[in-house]
């Protein structure tokens, strides 16, 4: 089991400029949530999917952010434009119903 | 909400000693999930106790929870230097798991 698994770990951009981070799951988990981290803010939870369908994007804070998960082993979130506000670490998890979160080891989104 | 609050924020402590860090959360739950955050990495779960059960032991973890009170309690026994980090709760009712600040956690040699 390689875990969940994000790319790329480090991202520098320019303000403006389009930004997409990747996850794959973990195959059986049919949970999927994007978080994003931030001294400030601490960890908040973006959206999150249940086999492939969004089910709650109310943390998702502004129209520049989106997110898909054309199928179950694949999941994007893109920014677009970035902003440097956007500067976070953020993170995929995948889950089965009512266990335990597995977490990647996050994208480092720099924004300048 | 659903989210857990984490009480102390920060708490230090001598390498040996116990550390207790608390929980308290809203809504009705079906499992609370305790998960560790070392700096600059993904969080890592713990320990899960469901809803029926009032403490659950994992080495030197023990979780208690009091559906009652909505609360819970992390318990690190003979803490190690590599005990330091961020410790958050979760409590799960909905799928959704919402972190609070966590409990930043410094075991001092």
């Amino acid at each position: 089991d390689a875990g969940v698994i994000q790319s790329p770990r480090h991202e520098v951009t320019e303000m403006g400029q389009e930004v997409t981070l990747r996850c794959k799951p973990i195959s059986g988990h049919d949970y999927l949530f994007w978080y994003r981290q931030t001294m400030m803010r601490g960890l908040e939870l973006l959206i999150y999917f249940n086999n492939n369908v969004p089910i709650d994007d109310s943390g998702m804070p502004e129209d520049r952010f989106s997110a898909k998960m054309p199928n179950a082993s694949f999941s994007t979130l893109k920014i677009q434009p970035s902003e440097p506000r956007d500067s976070a670490v953020y993170f995929c998890a995948s889950s089965r119903q009512d266990s335990p979160l597995h977490f990647g080891n996050g994208t480092r989104l720099t924004v300048t | 909400s659903q989210q857990g609050e984490e009480d102390p924020q920060a708490l230090s402590i001598q390498e040996g000693e116990n550390a207790t860090m608390n929980c308290s959360y809203k809504t009705s739950i079906n499992n609370l999930q305790w998960y560790r955050q070392n700096s600059g990495r993904g969080l890592v779960h713990l320990i899960l106790i469901r809803s029926n059960e009032r403490e659950k032991h994992s080495g030197r973890l023990r979780v208690t929870l009091d559906t009652s009170k909505k609360s819970s309690s992390l318990l690190i026994t003979a803490s190690r230097a590599a005990d330091t980090a961020s410790y958050f709760c979760a409590p799960r009712g909905a799928q959704k798991l919402v972190f609070g600040q966590g409990t930043r956690l410094t075991i001092n040699p």
